[in-house]
């Protein structure tokens, strides 16, 4: 059974940093591109960043480039999203993602197929 | 960025009802979509991929069709258990991205 366990959130004042973690078991972690979404309270989804399998690829959103970092250690089947400079509006559940390449006939697709349960982040004097 | 516009917003439907969802993208996207549901509390869950293709386990009342910029998400017969929030996502490009949802409630 796939389980993507989140660690990390909080309370944290405008300007601070935090650095959130998420613990993979059940699956073959390095084979895996991985991601971080999230949810404010209320509002949908947004897809923040992703590492491909070996690390050697980062992408991020435009809200948050420049101020997040996602890493990985495949050794300890761990993912990581490292948030600087906070905002009032990254106010949100954020979750961890596996994302699957699916082969089909039709070519090739990916998926977020697997979700952590979440962790929370407040940003707020 | 490729943007994704989901319509309705919200819809409401009796149990037994046919439903469809709408998303569109901004620029063609192929059939690089998906469509997950959420449940208040919980995290998303994986309905299809690929426009049309249903994930494992998912009931067969769910169906997905489109390409190019117009998708749709269709429940044949309305269950209880599907009263929940409706999100498509593309993945044509690795900026991956949402739509705002469909909120779907009971009538």
């Amino acid at each position: 059974e796939v389980q993507l366990v989140e660690s990390g959130g909080g309370l944290v004042k405008p300007g601070g940093s935090l650095r959130l973690s998420c613990e993979a078991s059940g699956f073959t972690y390095s084979n895996y591109s991985m991601n971080w979404v999230r949810q404010a309270p209320g509002r949908g989804l947004e897809w923040v960043s992703s590492i491909t399998s070996s690390g050697a690829y980062l992408f991020y959103a435009d809200s948050v480039k420049g101020r997040f970092t996602i890493s990985r250690d495949n050794a300890k089947n761990s993912l990581y999203l490292q948030m600087k400079s906070l905002r009032v509006e990254d106010t949100a559940v954020y979750y961890c993602v596996r994302e699957n390449v699916y082969d089909i006939s039709t070519g090739y697709y990916m998926a977020f197929v697997d979700w952590g349960q979440g962790t929370l982040v407040t940003v707020s004097s | 960025d490729i943007q994704m516009t989901q319509s309705p917003s919200s819809l409401s439907a009796s149990v037994g009802d046919r439903v469809t969802f709408t998303c569109r993208a901004s620029q063609s996207i192929s059939n690089s979509l998906s469509w997950y549901q959420q449940k208040p509390g919980k995290a998303p869950n994986l309905l299809i991929f690929a426009a049309s293709t249903l994930q494992s386990g998912v009931p067969s009342r769910f169906s997905g069709s489109g390409s190019g910029t117009d998708f749709t998400l269709t429940i044949s017969s309305l269950q209880p258990e599907d009263f929940a929030t409706y999100y498509c996502q593309q993945s044509y490009t690795t900026l991956y991205t949402f739509g705002q949802g469909t909120k779907l409630e009971i009538k």
